[in-house]
């Protein structure tokens, strides 16, 4: 069976440092990878979505990048963390085309302090 | 970009109570989904639907794609404790490749006892 495995669960980081967080998918090939962020408990924007190795569309101008090194392997980063990119982080996958709707990770849990 | 119309934005409901929230959205999409999220959690899916007027159930979830394929509805019946959590809207849009989605803003599901 298909799995999603993010972390770290809960991320406590200074203004100004870089960031990391990573994403996997085990049990498909070829999934469509994506990055929301979430703010306040609400509301999913949609940050970055590849549809395979290399391939990243960027959905909003902000501080913050995503590659894709593996197949399977999604990964969120930043430069220098901004006190605005506190929220929590939803790595999410689909196979396409006939399976609708994504399967969404546990989330990153990120204060920038 | 696109926006969905999620109403209402909370519930604060009695035990037993049945619930009704609905998406509206001025863009037609090809399918609309409904997902559950619990709090520190990925949304969870919980009923997809893929044709216009299509009415489909999950327990005591019932989900209807509305005619005009610009809306939806998700019912809950005879609501339990569990029920609590945060209900998103979300609409695939045609022709997307990697298949977007586009989330409703969320309603928030709280049970009194």
């Amino acid at each position: 069976s298909q799995t999603i495995h993010q972390w770290p669960a809960t991320l406590v980081q200074p203004v100004g440092s870089p960031l990391s967080l990573e994403c996997t998918v085990e049990g498909t090939s070829n999934p469509n990878l994506y990055w929301y962020r979430q703010a306040a408990g609400r509301g999913l924007q949609l940050l970055f979505y590849s549809v395979g190795i290399g391939q990243i569309s960027s959905e909003v101008p902000q501080n913050l990048s995503a590659s894709r090194p593996q197949d399977r392997q999604f990964i969120l980063s930043s430069k220098k963390l901004l006190l605005s990119d506190s929220g929590f982080y939803l790595c999410a996958w689909s196979v396409s085309p006939r399976d609708y709707g994504y399967t969404f990770g546990s989330g990153t849990r990120l204060t920038v302090v | 970009g696109q926006q969905l119309n999620q109403s209402p934005q909370s519930m604060f409901i009695q035990e037993g109570e049945d619930v009704s929230m609905n998406c509206t959205s001025s863009s037609i999409f090809n399918t609309w989904l409904w997902y559950k999220q619990d709090p520190g959690e990925g949304p969870v899916l919980l009923i997809a639907l893929y044709k216009a007027g299509e009415l489909t159930s999950n327990g005591r979830l019932t989900a209807q794609f509305g005619i005009t394929r610009k809306d939806s509805f998700l019912n809950i019946s005879a609501s339990i404790p569990s029920d609590v959590g945060i209900y998103f809207c979300a609409g695939q849009l045609s022709g997307q490749g990697a298949q977007k989605l586009v989330f409703g803003q969320g309603t928030r599901l709280t049970i009194n006892p």
